[in-house]
């Protein structure tokens, strides 16, 4: 069963511009995490952000976790056009069985 | 460092056919291994993961099965090939601890015909 799920499925906007994806997720969760995925690659890990934490940076990369509404959000502020990519969220309850949603497709218009 | 690797990139392959992917990590122990399929425009279903050597978990029925025989090796297999067999392979691993993420391989683009 699916536990993540992305919104929107896919974001258009222009270079320089900020770009907000969300995630919504149903159960009980030990860790979330933000993946990217280019086109007919493997996935990159971003960033892991822990159930008793409310937010975390690296790099250009934001996110922010509420447990309590069960949702996540990443943010790439001053987007390129090397982010242009698929990402995923996916939840974890231990170390094994990560759950991925269906992902929001990132386009960076130049 | 850490790599894992995943062979061959792409494959086609006949309905009926035989399966066999490889994947095999380097630079750690006993890691916790897995292997993903993801339809086109999908997100990613979990298939199998392994804790350890000859430890194999089954999510989904299927028509696939994996193996560990080492520790750092884990393969995918089928005996007869379905159509439905069809899609972007992917293994993974992490390490025994719940706060690291995924490593994943480059994939196996797989399509039966």
């Amino acid at each position: 069963s699916q536990q993540g799920e992305e919104d929107p499925q896919a974001l258009s906007i222009q270079e320089g511009e900020n770009a907000t994806m969300n995630c919504s997720y149903k159960t009980s969760i030990n860790n979330l995490q933000w993946y990217r995925q280019n086109s007919g690659r493997g996935l990159v890990h971003l960033i892991l952000i822990r159930s008793n934490e409310r937010e975390k940076h690296s790099g250009r990369l934001r996110v922010t976790l509420d447990t309590s509404k069960k949702s996540s959000s990443l943010l790439i502020t001053a987007s390129r056009a090397a982010d242009t990519a698929s990402y995923f969220c996916a939840t974890g309850l231990g170390a094994q069985k990560l759950v991925f949603g269906q992902g929001t497709r990132l386009t960076i218009n130049p | 460092s850490q790599t894992i690797h995943q062979w061959p990139a792409t494959l086609v392959q006949p309905v009926g056919s035989p399966l066999s992917l490889e994947c095999t990590v380097e630079g750690t122990s006993n890691p916790n291994l897995y292997w993903y399929r993801q339809a086109a425009g999908r997100g990613l279903q979990l298939l199998f993961y392994s804790v350890g050597i000859g430890q194999i978990s089954s999510e989904v029925p299927q028509n696939l099965s994996a193996s560990r025989p080492q520790d750092r090796q884990f393969i995918l297999s089928s005996k007869k090939l379905l159509l439905s067999d069809s899609g972007f392979y992917l293994c993974a691993w992490n390490g025994q601890s719940a706060n690291y993420g995924y490593t994943f391989g480059s994939g196996t683009r797989l399509t039966v015909v």
